[in-house]
């Protein structure tokens, strides 16, 4: 088994303000992901990496810088926070045999931006 | 672009009941189709997943995909209260991609 590790689990910023969140994951997995989740909502995708220093946009990249400089992590900023916005971000990374057979979480880190 | 839908957007049925609940994609080159279930403050965590027309049973669960009216669904028999729980249906297009739905509320009342 093996697990990803989100950092921070809460960030509170402010508006304008450039804030970088962290993950790591210790499954050997080729392919991470970011997505946000609004307020119990579904799951949109931001960045995605297929491998080391690959970065694909999602349908949301718009805002959000990736960084993808080890095969263990994957970095995501946020390039101007805007003022009340709140959602949790996670993490996932996933298994490359071919075709993707699961996509494993972390627990999120939350953004309150006030 | 991928455009993953589901309904009912929430869902509210007895101790007991029948659930279904269903997604629709829109890239019909899509390859990986996927439930998962995220409990409240929790990650969200994989259910079952198919790859290829037709229906999978695990247990009370049941998946069955229908490609060509880009289309597929999660059965849940004799739900119970612990099914309670956000939905959310997955597609994976071109490989590593994987887009996610809206996502189905469900209350199971005791």
């Amino acid at each position: 088994g093996g697990i990803i590790t989100q950092t921070p689990k809460f960030l509170i910023g402010q508006e304008g303000q450039k804030l970088t969140l962290k993950c790591q994951q210790n499954f050997n997995h080729d392919t991470m992901y970011w997505y946000r989740q609004d307020s119990g909502k579904g799951l949109r995708l931001i960045y995605y990496s297929i491998t080391e220093n690959d970065l694909q946009k999602g349908d949301l990249s718009e805002g959000y810088d990736a960084s993808r400089e080890k095969k263990s992590s994957f970095s995501l900023t946020v390039t101007s926070a805007q003022k009340n916005e709140m959602a949790v971000f996670l993490c996932a990374s996933s298994p490359w045999t071919g075709e993707v057979t699961e996509v494993f979480f972390g627990k999120g880190t939350r953004l309150t931006v006030v | 672009q991928q455009k993953v839908q589901q309904s009912p957007e929430s869902l509210i049925v007895p101790e007991g009941a029948m659930t279904s609940l269903n997604c629709t994609f829109s890239d019909s080159a899509s390859q990986y189709f996927a439930w998962y279930r995220q409990h409240s403050g929790k990650a969200p965590k994989a259910l079952m997943s198919i790859f290829s027309n037709g229906e999978k049973e695990e247990g009370r669960f049941t998946i069955h995909l229908n490609k060509a009216s880009l289309h597929f669904s999660l059965h849940i028999r004799d739900s119970q209260p612990s099914d309670s729980a956000l939905y959310l249906c997955a597609v994976g297009t071109g490989g590593y991609k994987v887009v996610f739905g809206s996502g189905t509320r469900l209350l199971v009342s005791p």
